[in-house]
Parts: structure tokens; C-alpha cells; sequence
């Protein structure tokens, strides 16, 4: 069964800077099927990215994904103060599990 | 405007049953495929349980199998999650979302949960 593994699990940034998060899948996955999700404190998730580099609506394009087979990766351009949050990648392929990642947290340094 | 509210969440003792559901509005309830994901506090994300748009195939994690059925009335536009047997583990925050398929050119696809709703509270303590 797939397993994806977040890294790293804290990264401390400034406004900015540039973010880069990495999501490696236990085996190959189609990059049809991995996505992101921001969480920020006492709010549900948000979809970013599906199809591992399309951006969902509204999402500002310093926002990108990229990757295929096992390394996907997230990264935010130049972070504002609105993009200090938990990122997860997720897969939902053809067959169950379809497993969220731990998360990668973004928090002010 | 596209929404998911669920409803049901409370505190219950271990071995009991509680009764999840999200009501959808705002689009064709029947044309998606719908999530359960919770989070236990301070932890990360965990998909429970999917259901296909006409509701003929779920699929469970392994942990809530045999004892969490998800299910769906696409005439109401509702969704439900019923949870027998709960565990001290099952205590989380539980999320109804939204899964959308996307079509790009040349035949490629993606997908993710697009609409979420707030969560509703789970605890289950003696």
C-alpha cells in the first residue's frame, strides 16, 4: 500500500523567501492523483494543486507544483503572511488507501 | 453558493454509535464522489472513507472497517457517516468534502477534494 512521507516537517522562512516541500510516495503514483492541501488553524483544508501541478481555482500562481512517479514536490514562490499554514499531499489513485501525507508545517522564523 | 455542513458530531461513551451527516447545496450533489477525512487534534489529516456518486462503491480505511458505514441520498443531498463501536481513537474532528474529477486536454485527469465543509467534533470518552 501506497505511503506518502512529508519533508520536511517544519520549515521556519521568512516573508519572502521561498518554500519548497517534498512529498515521496513508498511507489509510483500517477501524477494524476496527487494533490495539496493548505490548513491554517481552526479552518478546514484548501485545496492548492490537483493533477500534481494545476493550480485549483483561485489560487495565486506563486503556488506550483511538480514532480512524478515517487518525488512530488509544493513550492510557494515568495511566502506572504497568509501562507504560514500546514501543507499535506494526498493521492487518491485507482485502488484504495488513498493516504494524506504528515504534513509539512511553514511557520514564521 | 457551494456548501457542506455537517452535523451530528458530540461526545459519546466507548462502544456507542453516532450518526454523521453533511448537507450539500449549491451544486448536483449527485455528480461527485464525496470524503469523510478527519483529524485528531493537533495531528495531521486522515481519509476515513469515499463513496462513489451513486453510492455502489465505498471504501474504508482499514481502521473504521466493519464498524463505519458511509452512505448517501443524492434525492436529499446528504451525505452520512454511521459509526458503531467508537473508540478512544476515533475522538477527532470529522470533514465532509467534495471530490472533483478534472479533464484536461489530450485525456489527462486530476482530482482533489475542492469543497469542504467545517467539521463537526467527535469525542469519545467514558
Amino acid at each position: 500500500e501506497i505511503v506518502l512521507t512529508q519533508s520536511p516537517g517544519t520549515l521556519s522562512l521568512s516573508p519572502g523567501e521561498r518554500a519548497t516541500l517534498s512529498c515521496r510516495a513508498s511507489q509510483s503514483v500517477s501524477s494524476s492523483f496527487l494533490a495539496w492541501y493548505q490548513q491554517k488553524p481552526g479552518q478546514a483544508p484548501r485545496l492548492l494543486i490537483y493533477g500534481a501541478s494545476s493550480r485549483a481555482t483561485g489560487i495565486p500562481d506563486r503556488f506550483s507544483g511538480s514532480g512524478s512517479g515517487t518525488d512530488f514536490t509544493l513550492t510557494i514562490s515568495r511566502l506572504e503572511a497568509e501562507d504560514f499554514a500546514v501543507y499535506y499531499c494526498h493521492q487518491h489513485g485507482n485502488s484504495p488507501p488513498y493516504p494524506f501525507g504528515g504534513g509539512t508545517k511553514i511557520e514564521i522564523k | 453558493q457551494v456548501q457542506l455542513v455537517e452535523s451530528g458530531g458530540g461526545v459519546v461513551q466507548p462502544g456507542r454509535s453516532l450518526r454523521l451527516s453533511c448537507a450539500a447545496s449549491g451544486f448536483t450533489f449527485r455528480s461527485y464522489a464525496m470524503y469523510w477525512v478527519r483529524q485528531i487534534p493537533g495531528k495531521g489529516l486522515e481519509w476515513v472513507a469515499v463513496i462513489s456518486k451513486d453510492g455502489s462503491s465505498t471504501y474504508y480505511e482499514d481502521s473504521v472497517k466493519g464498524r463505519f458505514t458511509i452512505s448517501r441520498d443524492n434525492s436529499k443531498s446528504t451525505l452520512w457517516l454511521q459509526m458503531n463501536s467508537l473508540r478512544a481513537e476515533d475522538t477527532a474532528v470529522y470533514y465532509c468534502a467534495r471530490f472533483e474529477t478534472y479533464y484536461y486536454g489530450s485525456g489527462r485527469t486530476g482530482n482533489g477534494m475542492d469543497v469542504w465543509g467545517q467539521g463537526t467534533t467527535v469525542t469519545v470518552s467514558s
